[in-house]
């Protein structure tokens, strides 16, 4: 079971805005940045989101993080079908001494 | 191109052990702090191990802690986790990934490179 919570699954049609929910700890994502990745059906997880809201080169403006209190949101705006994939928060978390991953959310472009 | 590159899984039965093994190419490994990332079949990630860039700190999930050994050789530009005891929940794709480089972030959660992962297996 995860720490961070994620819904696990959330949906869109073409040009929709849709958000994915992570709630975490005062331990976790109170007090350290959160990411965000995206793994597409059969490979490898890519960075998505780092330190809370910034989007490495090459990340389309499409996809937005943010961050309150214990929380953090994952907005991706224009959905499109090839957004369709696994979506993960994580965290480091300050009494575990451990990385924390989000259980994941399957997002499904209708 | 920056690579990374695991290898050394495979079938082994309960209470076995197995070594694996990424290797870098493309950049310097010894300035990147890493860290296992596992996925079990059908399930989500799960952060295994990490390690600083001397490997002198690292870090274990409680699930590994004790049967898992993580070391880096930065002369050969490779990271190893040696995996005993193993348990049927082991079963997984582990991954290597290299953390980001960020010197107003040391949580070690900013993974920017990964492999393609490697299959480990526990059965009888």
């Amino acid at each position: 079971q995860s720490v961070l919570t994620q819904p696990p699954s959330a949906s869109g049609t073409p040009g929709q805005r849709v958000t994915i929910s992570c709630s975490g700890s005062s331990y976790n994502i109170g007090s350290n940045y959160v990411y965000w990745y995206q793994q597409l059906p059969g490979t490898a997880p890519k960075l998505l989101i780092y330190k809370n809201n910034q989007r490495p080169s090459g990340v389309p403006d499409r996809f937005s993080g943010s961050k309150s209190a214990t929380s953090a949101s994952l907005a991706i705006s224009g959905l499109r079908s090839e957004d369709e994939a696994d979506y993960y928060c994580a965290a480091w978390d300050d009494s575990l001494s451990a990385v924390l991953f989000g259980g994941g959310t399957k997002l499904t472009v209708l | 191109e920056v690579q990374l590159v695991e290898s050394g899984g495979g079938l082994v039965q309960p209470g076995g052990s197995l070594r694996l093994s990424c290797a870098g190419s493309g950049f310097t490994l010894s300035s990147y702090e890493m860290n296992w990332v596992r996925q079990a079949p059908g399930k989500g990630l799960e952060w295994v191990s990490y390690i600083s860039s001397r490997g002198t700190i690292i870090y274990y999930a409680d699930s590994v802690k004790g049967r898992f050994t993580m070391s880096r050789d930065n002369a050969k530009n490779s990271l190893y986790l040696q995996m005993n005891s193993l348990r049927a929940e082991d079963t997984a794709i582990y991954y290597c990934a290299r953390v980001k480089l960020d010197y107003d972030d040391s949580s070690g959660t900013g993974m920017d490179v990964w492999g393609k992962g490697t299959t480990v297996t526990v059965s009888s």
